[in-house]
């Protein structure tokens, strides 16, 4: 059974840094994409980015070039998403997903997600 | 990016009834979008793909049509735990990009 396991919630201060993660199982973790979708309190769905876990290609929405970094660790099959300045517009759900094939294909396989509250 | 309408924002209805959601994309996206159901504290769910292909284990009361820049989901007799809020996604060009959402609750 295909499972993707995030971290759990996390309340920061502005200008702190964090790093989520989501932890595949139940497949090939080096052989699909693994994205990344933000929701603002209340708000819809944002598409931020995605990564390759098998040779490290990154794609990101021009939304969100520059302010998060997505990454992967094959060795233990989990994706991060990070910040390294936190801000308080960053307060969301946070969702990793996996694409039925190219990076930009339907997310069939979601985690449960991760709330991320900025709060001074 | 590519942007994504729906309409309406929100329906009211009552289990039994047929409900048609509308989502229109800014260009031509041949079938390459997705719906997506959303209920609350939960991580969305893939209903459908390139437009009218049904993702495993959904019911079949869930249908997509359309192709280029119209599309709708149908439900054909709601049931008590269809009401959600439904996005559409399209999938024919980089970034990928949601529809704002059709929040579907009882009447």
């Amino acid at each position: 059974e295909v499972q993707l396991v995030q971290s759990g919630a996390e309340v920061k201060k502005p200008g702190e840094s964090l790093k989520i993660s989501c932890k595949g199982s139940g497949y090939s973790f080096t052989s699909y994409w693994i994205g990344w979708v933000r929701q603002m309190p209340g708000k819809g769905l944002e598409w931020m980015g995605i990564i390759y876990p098998g040779d490290s290609d990154t794609r990101y929405s021009p939304s969100f070039q520059g302010q998060v970094t997505i990454s992967a660790d094959k060795s233990i099959s989990t994706a991060y998403l990070q910040w390294s300045s936190l801000k308080a517009s960053d307060t969301a759900m946070y969702y990793c997903a996996r694409p039925r094939s190219g990076y930009d294909s339907p997310l069939d396989y979601w985690g449960q997600g991760t709330l991320v509250t900025v709060s001074s | 990016d590519i942007q994504m309408t729906q309409s309406p924002s929100s329906v009211s209805a009552s289990v039994g009834d047929r409900v048609t959601i509308t989502c229109r994309a800014s260009q031509g996206i041949s079938s390459w979008l997705a719906w997506y159901q959303q209920k609350p504290g939960k991580a969305p769910k893939l209903l459908i793909y390139a437009a009218s292909s049904l993702q495993s284990g959904v019911p079949s009361r869930f249908s997509g049509s359309g192709s280029g820049t119209d599309f709708t989901l149908t439900i054909s007799s709601l049931q008590p735990e269809d009401f959600a809020t439904y996005y559409c996604q399209q999938a024919n060009s980089f970034p990928p990009t949601f529809g704002p959402g059709t929040k579907v609750d009882i009447k």
